[in-house]
């Protein structure tokens, strides 16, 4: 069954480094998203990108933050000088469309912790 | 604006015994309900979803919801648990932009032997 795929599942950084989180979205589908979950928390949408541009975002993704499809495949996270606060497990997910009872298929997620 | 209140942080259930983890949301138009599932070390796993056709529906591994409107609840169950359910489940609500999904806080479930 093709599936989202993300790597690294796990990276450890220092604060202020930079982190790029890199996802690979099912074959045939046209959105991607990045979602997060702080530990004990909701999970929450970051943004979502549709024909090599951002279609929305929430008030999370500020300038810190940046994605980038940067071939047929990847679709990646950027997290500029990163703050302890950033540390959360971040899901990359993928739909075929938008709309009423679209699913969204969500990959492994990638565990950020920023020391 | 919707939301998803989801009433059990933690479910504890003997193996072989019904599982029910409860789910209400709000919206202000008719939604689209799903339920994912996540395991240890796993991402998030569609189970089921709702959009508007038959009320009850019928998801893998023996899950299936029922949308009332009326009770503005999508709870979740099933006949016999399994050990291999163990895992944390996700209410979900979602309007026309799929940007507008919504999860709920999460519902640990425990299966005992």
């Amino acid at each position: 069954e093709p599936e989202v795929t993300q790597t690294p599942s796990h990276q450890v950084t220092q604060m202020g480094q930079e982190v790029i989180l890199r996802c690979v979205p099912i074959s045939n589908h046209l959105y991607f998203y990045w979602y997060r979950q702080i530990l004990g928390q909701k999970v929450e949408f970051l943004v979502s990108f549709y024909n090599n541009e951002i279609s929305e975002k929430s008030e999370i993704f500020d300038d810190q933050f940046s994605v980038e499809r940067p071939d047929g495949s990847n679709f990646t996270l950027k997290i500029r000088s990163t703050k302890l606060e950033d540390s959360a497990m971040y899901f990359c997910a993928s739909s075929e469309a938008r709309g009423l009872g679209n699913t969204i298929y969500f990959g492994e997620g990638s565990w950020l912790t920023v020391v | 604006a919707q939301s998803v209140t989801q009433l059990d942080s933690h479910v504890s259930v003997s193996e072989g015994t019904p599982v029910l983890l409860r789910c209400n949301y709000s919206s202000s138009y008719s939604p689209s309900l799903f339920w994912y599932v996540q395991h240890p070390n796993k991402g998030l796993q569609l189970l089921l979803k709702y959009t508007s056709a038959a009320t009850l529906v019928k998801g893998i591994n023996g899950f299936e919801a029922e949308f009332k409107k009326s009770e503005t609840s999508f709870h979740l169950t099933k006949p016999s648990a399994h050990m291999s359910d163990a895992a944390e489940y996700f209410c979900v609500v979602s309007g026309y932009n799929n940007n507008d999904m919504r999860f709920g806080a999460g519902t640990r479930l425990t299966v005992k032997p």
